[in-house]
């Protein structure tokens, strides 16, 4: 089985900041894909980001990119130029080669204006 | 776009009454799934259809049975609630051969059982 630990349960940043939300992940799989979901108080969850395993380069959509380190199974978001609309809690999840997502914990995330 | 849609934002339900949370998706998915979301704990999966009249147990599935008769709707039963499956519902999709896209969720129903 896998598991998904998000070591943050809260971060703030000041608006235009950079902030890192961290995430690791165990599992004996080769084939899997790791995505960061935000679910802001709408509740309604939002794609943020997607990463495949077997790709070495880390995954980038605009203000948003990852840091991920297989061998050391660590999958790190960072949010550049900080906006209020980053509000929201973000969630870490794995996919498994039977394409069950597991997540983490959640970090909620406080942008200050 | 996908549209997940679950039927009630809001639930309140007496401990003991039969509940059913129902999704319905508009994107012919073979494959639909329900969470409970709890604070700290993330999402964990109750259980999951990976197509008509199929189901399979997730992490969790005690006291909750689950429906899917037409492909476009998954329904979650809970037998006789009680106060400790008060939480956020979550239901999901997704398309076969899809992964890379990950899954659609629904807004969420939040059941309180008193």
């Amino acid at each position: 089985a896998q598991t998904v630990t998000q070591s943050q349960p809260e971060m703030s940043v000041q608006e235009a900041e950079t902030v890192t939300l961290s995430c690791t992940y165990d599992t004996s799989e080769s084939n899997y894909y790791l995505f960061w979901y935000k679910q802001p108080p709408s509740r309604q969850m939002i794609l943020v980001i997607r990463q495949e395993a077997y790709k070495q380069q880390n995954a980038t959509e605009n203000r948003f990119s990852v840091n991920f380190q297989k061998a050391a199974k660590s999958f790190s978001l960072k949010i550049s130029d900080s906006q209020l609309g980053d509000t929201a809690m973000y969630f870490c999840a794995f996919m498994n080669a039977g394409n069950m997502l597991t997540f983490g914990g959640g970090t909620r995330l406080m942008v200050k204006p | 776009d996908v549209k997940v849609t679950q039927s009630s934002r809001y639930l309140v339900k007496r401990t003991g009454e039969k509940v059913f949370l129902e999704c319905v998706q508009d994107m012919d998915h073979e494959n639909m799934f329900w969470y409970r979301q709890d604070p700290g704990l993330g999402l964990r999966l109750i259980y999951f259809s990976y197509d008509v009249k199929m189901k399979e147990k997730g992490d969790i599935p005690e006291g909750y049975s689950v429906s899917r008769e037409k492909k476009e709707r998954f329904s979650l039963i809970l037998e006789s609630a009680s106060t400790n499956q008060t939480s956020m519902y979550l239901c999901a999709t997704m398309g076969g051969g899809q992964r890379h896209y990950g899954y659609t969720f629904g807004s969420g129903t939040r059941l309180t059982v008193v």
